[in-house]
């Protein structure tokens, strides 16, 4: 069984201040780690993933995670955040192959100018 | 098609109705999978095709609750006697071949069920 959790399902922060958003999984198996994103109005998509290799993943707007298997997490950070990434993020997991995947609650982001 | 497409976008129906909701994944893409996302909480996972075939449909919470997928590529996710409690996103997503690019999925828009 796996399983994913967001602790914290908002998070306001001044812009450009940096954010941690929280994410701890249990997997039995070896996991592959995802963040997905939200827009407002829009479908979700996927933010970064670590599959493999290093375990420190970039996304191609500044953010950044990374996979700690000893504390069994996978926190999604950004050193100064943007009015546009003001959404909601999802931390997922999978363990692996074609098998399904397990979200989060998901965590609220709330960019204040 | 270039990105997975849900119809309908929105449906409206009355508790004990039948609704069908219908999923075109990329062209290509052997996975498909059904979540449902009810307000303020994260995608369940309901079911998911390998091929034509339910490799794990686990997540399906009752069997009022049914998908296929005939020729491994359009899939329908069919509600009998739907309750208030069916109301909800779901949504369709799909993934393509290859080992570490196997669980990177592609989502569609959602459709948004509303039982009345």
């Amino acid at each position: 069984a796996q399983s994913v959790t967001q602790l914290d399902s908002q998070v306001p922060v001044f812009e450009e201040a940096p954010v941690e958003l929280r994410c701890n999984y249990s997997s039995s198996v070896s996991v592959y780690l995802f963040w997905y994103v939200q827009y407002p109005n829009q479908g979700l998509q996927l933010l970064l993933k670590y599959l493999s290799g290093s375990t420190l993943v970039e996304s191609i707007n500044g953010f950044e995670a990374e996979f700690n298997k000893s504390q069994t997490s996978f926190h999604l950070r950004k050193p100064s955040v943007h009015i546009s990434d003001t959404a909601e993020y999802f931390c997922a997991v999978s363990g692996g192959g074609y098998q399904k995947v397990t979200f989060g609650t998901g965590t609220k982001l709330q960019v204040i100018p | 098609g270039a990105g997975v497409s849900q119809t309908p976008s929105n449906k409206v129906t009355e508790k004990g109705k039948y609704v069908e909701l219908r999923c075109d994944p990329i062209s290509g893409h052997t996975a498909l999978y059904w979540y449902r996302q009810s307000l303020g909480q994260g995608p369940e996972f309901l079911i998911y095709f390998q091929g034509t075939g339910a490799a794990d449909d686990s997540g399906l919470p009752n069997d009022r609750f049914f998908a296929v997928r005939p020729e491994g590529s359009v899939s329908t996710l069919k509600i009998q006697r739907t309750e208030r409690g069916d109301s909800a996103v779901y949504l369709c997503a799909s993934t393509g071949q290859g080992a570490l690019g196997a669980n990177v999925l592609t989502f569609g828009a959602g459709s948004r069920l509303t039982v009345l």
